[in-house]
């Protein structure tokens, strides 16, 4: 079955202790994407990555990093996490950047 | 860069009345245009794409949506709703071709009573 796994997919950390949110997709799609999700903003788009070794920067990427080492994997990274960073987070994975997104089910992020 | 705007934020309806949800969108270029819906508690998943040609996209689940590059607009339509509609719908852009950036609008909440 397609699809695009998040792990995990609830958590709730402290100030400051880095954590890392995986995205996996089996469906050799070159090009993944992390969003946040807010009440009354969206989804707004963190980084993204149209292949392996290749990342840039969305509209929100203060605070996290990325990493795409394999095609089907692409984790985000929150060094030192805040307050502000407690949000519902997706990843999403496509063929390129013009085709429709799979979407995963979403990580719930708490930063206490 | 591009951006979305969604101007009904909630939409209360009666079950077999008409929808139209707003979206317009500003960018200068060439853009592919998407909804998506997000039902309670799940992801999201798209409900229909216009890329090129007929302005009079059809979608799953009975929706379709008009692009209007005049306008640059991309309303959503369902001539009758149902109860199971109920959920948050989004309109995204990104520019044709260069196609890196996937810009969303704050999403519209459709409640469908019953």
């Amino acid at each position: 079955e397609a699809q695009v796994t998040q792990n995990p997919r609830y958590l709730i950390t402290v100030t400051g202790k880095k954590l890392t949110v995986t995205c996996s997709q089996n469906m050799n799609h070159e090009y993944m994407s992390w969003y946040r999700q807010d009440p009354g903003l969206g989804l707004r788009q963190i980084y993204y990555s149209m292949n392996v070794e290749v990342t840039d920067k969305g509209d929100v990427p203060e605070g996290y990093k990325v990493s795409r080492k394999e095609k089907r994997n692409f984790p985000l990274i929150l060094e030192s996490p805040s307050p502000n960073q407690t949000s519902l987070y997706f990843c999403a994975s496509s063929w390129d950047g013009n085709q429709p997104q799979h979407f995963g089910d979403g990580t719930r992020l708490s930063i206490l | 860069a591009q951006s979305v705007s969604q101007h009904n934020h909630h939409v209360i309806l009666s079950e077999a009345a008409s929808l139209e949800l707003g979206c317009n969108y500003s960018y200068g270029g060439t853009v592919n245009l998407f909804w998506y819906v997000q039902y309670p508690g799940q992801h999201l998943q798209l409900l229909l794409k216009y890329f090129s040609g007929d302005p009079l996209v059809k979608g799953i689940k009975g929706f379709e949506a008009e692009f209007i590059k005049s306008k640059f607009s991309f309303n959503l339509r369902k001539p009758s709703v149902q109860w199971s509609d109920t959920a948050e719908y989004f309109c995204a852009v990104n520019a044709a071709g260069s196609a890196r950036q996937l810009t969303f609008g704050s999403g519209t909440q459709l409640t469908v009573l019953p």
